[in-house]
C-alpha cells in the first residue's frame, strides 16, 4: 500500500466551471476526511466519511460543494461553480477507527488554482 | 468551540539550536493533542502525539507533554539539523470524533 493517493495534484480551471477531485484512502481505513488548506493557515476540515456514510459537514462546506464516498473505498469531491475564492490545497486523509488509534495518514493534496 | 493558537513563523535556526514552538489549545472535553510536520512537497506527516494529560510524545529526537493546567503542548528539540526545516502544525480531536483542528502553521528553516 502505498498510502493515501489523491489525483489530480494540481488542477487550474476557470470561475464557473466545476471540478471533482478523487481521493484513494488507504485501503483497510474506514474513515476519510478532506480538508481545505489556503496559504499561510492550517488545514480546516470540510466533511468526513466513516465507510460509506457522510457524518459531518462543516459550515464551509457551501451547497457548492459535494462528497461522496459511494462504496466506502475511494471518495470524490466535487466544486460547482468555482469562484476565486475555492483557490486551495485540499487535502483528503484516512484513518482506522478504533478505540486506541486516532492517526490519520494524509495525502500530498490537489492543488486548486481558479482564474 | 475547539481552536489551537501556534508561536507566529517563519522562525529560522542555526544547525544544533535548541528549538521551542509554541502551542496551546482552547477545547470542550479532553482532547488528544498532536503535532504534524510538512516537508517541502509532502503531504502532512504525524511526528508526535499525546491522548492524556501529562503524556510526553516523542519522535525523532522531538518531543511534546500535554500540560493541561496550562492548555499547552510545546514541541522541543534539542540540536536542530537542516532536514528538520518544514512546516509544524499542533492540531487536536476530541474523542469519538477524530477531525482535526489545526494551528497556522510554523515554518522552520535550519541554516548550516
Amino acid at each position: 500500500d502505498t498510502g493515501v493517493s489523491q489525483n489530480p495534484r494540481h488542477k487550474i480551471t476557470k470561475r464557473g466551471q466545476n471540478v471533482t477531485f478523487r481521493c484513494d484512502p488507504i485501503s483497510e481505513h474506514n474513515r476519510l476526511y478532506w480538508y481545505r488548506q489556503t496559504l499561510g493557515q492550517g488545514p480546516e476540515f470540510l466533511t468526513y466519511f466513516q465507510n460509506e456514510a457522510q457524518l459531518e459537514k462543516s459550515r464551509l462546506l457551501s451547497d457548492r460543494f459535494s462528497a461522496e464516498r459511494p462504496k466506502g473505498s475511494f471518495s470524490t469531491l466535487e466544486i460547482q461553480r468555482t469562484e476565486q475564492g475555492d483557490s486551495a490545497m485540499y487535502l483528503c486523509a484516512s484513518s482506522y477507527q478504533s478505540v486506541l488509534n486516532t492517526e490519520a495518514f494524509f495525502g500530498q493534496g490537489t492543488r486548486l488554482t481558479v482564474v | 468551540g475547539n481552536s489551537v493558537t501556534q508561536m507566529e513563523g517563519p522562525v529560522t535556526l542555526s544547525e544544533e539550536a535548541f528549538l521551542t514552538i509554541n502551542c496551546t489549545y482552547t477545547a470542550t472535553g479532553y482532547p488528544s493533542l498532536f503535532w504534524y510536520v510538512q516537508y517541502p512537497g509532502e503531504g502532512l506527516q504525524l511526528l508526535l502525539k499525546a491522548t492524556k494529560a501529562d503524556d510526553k510524545g516523542s519522535n525523532k529526537g522531538f518531543e511534546a507533554t500535554y500540560r493541561k493546567e496550562t492548555t499547552s503542548f510545546h514541541l522541543e528539540k534539542g540540536s536542530v539539523q537542516v532536514s528538520d526545516s518544514a512546516v509544524y502544525f499542533c492540531a487536536l480531536t476530541l474523542f469519538g470524533n477524530e477531525k482535526l483542528t489545526f494551528g497556522t502553521g510554523t515554518r522552520l528553516t535550519i541554516i548550516p
